[in-house]
C-alpha cells in the first residue's frame, strides 16, 4: 500500500513564477491536509480538504496561494508569482476520516526554493 | 485555541542514555497529542499517540510518553538511546470532536543528537 505521494520533491522557482505542486493520498484516504515547514520551525497547518470540498483554509495566505482536490487526480498545492519567502518546504498529509484521534499519514515532502 | 511549547531545541545525549524530550500543550478542552520523528530531508513519521485511553502510551522503537494533566505535559521517553534515533522530534495537538479534528498544531522541534 502506496504512502502518500508527494511530487516533485525538489522544485526551483525565480521569483514571480508559479509553483505547483501535488500529493496523492493513500489509497483509500478521502481528506488532505497542507502544511508548511520554514526553516527552523515547525509544521504550520495550512489548509484541510475532502474531494472537491475545501473544510478549513484558516491557515492560508491570503493571496497567492490556493489549493484543491479534484474528484479525479492528485491534490495541487499552487502558489502563484512566488517569493523568496515562500521557500519551505510543503508536506501533504492524509488520512481516511476526519476524526481527530485517527493518525494522519504524511508524504516526503516538497522543497520549494525560491531563487 | 491550542498551543505547544517544546523545551530545548537541541539535546545531546550519549548512546545508551535515557533521552527526554519535553512537551507541554495549552489546550481549553481535553487534547489529542502525538510525537512525530523527522529524519533529514523527509517526511514526518508518528512515534506515538494520546487519544485520552491509557495515560502511558508507548509507540515504536521503543518510545513512550505519558500525559499528564496536571502538568499539561506528553514528555517523550526511550531507555536507552541509539544511533539511529538521532533526528529531529516534533510534538503536536489536536482538538477533538471538532469540524477540522485532525487539524495539527506542531510545536517548534527538538533536535535529539545521539554521541558515542
Amino acid at each position: 500500500n502506496a504512502g502518500v505521494m508527494q511530487n516533485p520533491r525538489h522544485l526551483v522557482r525565480r521569483r514571480g513564477q508559479e509553483a505547483r505542486l501535488r500529493c496523492s493520498p493513500m489509497k483509500g484516504h478521502s481528506h488532505v491536509y497542507w502544511y508548511r515547514q520554514l526553516p527552523e520551525e515547525g509544521l504550520k497547518f495550512m489548509v484541510y480538504l475532502q474531494k472537491e470540498n475545501i473544510i478549513d483554509e484558516s491557515g492560508m495566505p491570503k493571496e497567492r496561494f490556493s489549493a484543491e482536490f479534484p474528484k479525479e487526480g492528485p491534490s495541487i498545492l499552487r502558489i502563484q508569482q512566488v517569493v523568496r519567502g515562500d521557500s519551505a518546504a510543503y508536506f501533504c498529509a492524509s488520512s481516511p476520516e476526519a476524526a481527530s484521534g485517527n493518525t494522519i499519514y504524511f508524504g516526503e515532502g516538497s522543497w520549494l526554493t525560491v531563487v | 485555541a491550542q498551543s505547544v511549547t517544546q523545551l530545548g531545541s537541541h539535546v545531546s545525549v550519549s548512546e545508551g542514555a535515557l533521552v527526554l524530550l519535553r512537551c507541554n500543550y495549552s489546550s481549553s478542552v481535553p487534547p489529542y497529542l502525538f510525537w512525530y520523528v523527522q529524519y533529514p530531508n523527509q517526511g514526518l513519521q508518528l512515534l506515538l499517540k494520546y487519544t485520552s485511553a491509557a495515560t502511558l502510551v508507548k509507540g515504536i522503537n521503543d518510545f513512550e510518553a505519558e500525559f499528564k494533566k496536571s502538568e499539561t505535559s506528553f514528555h517523550l521517553t526511550k531507555p536507552s538511546a541509539h544511533m539511529s534515533d538521532a533526528a529531529e522530534y516534533f510534538c503536536a495537538v489536536s482538538v477533538p470532536n471538532t469540524g477540522t479534528a485532525s487539524k495539527l498544531t506542531f510545536g517548534t522541534g527538538t533536535r535529539l543528537q545521539v554521541t558515542l
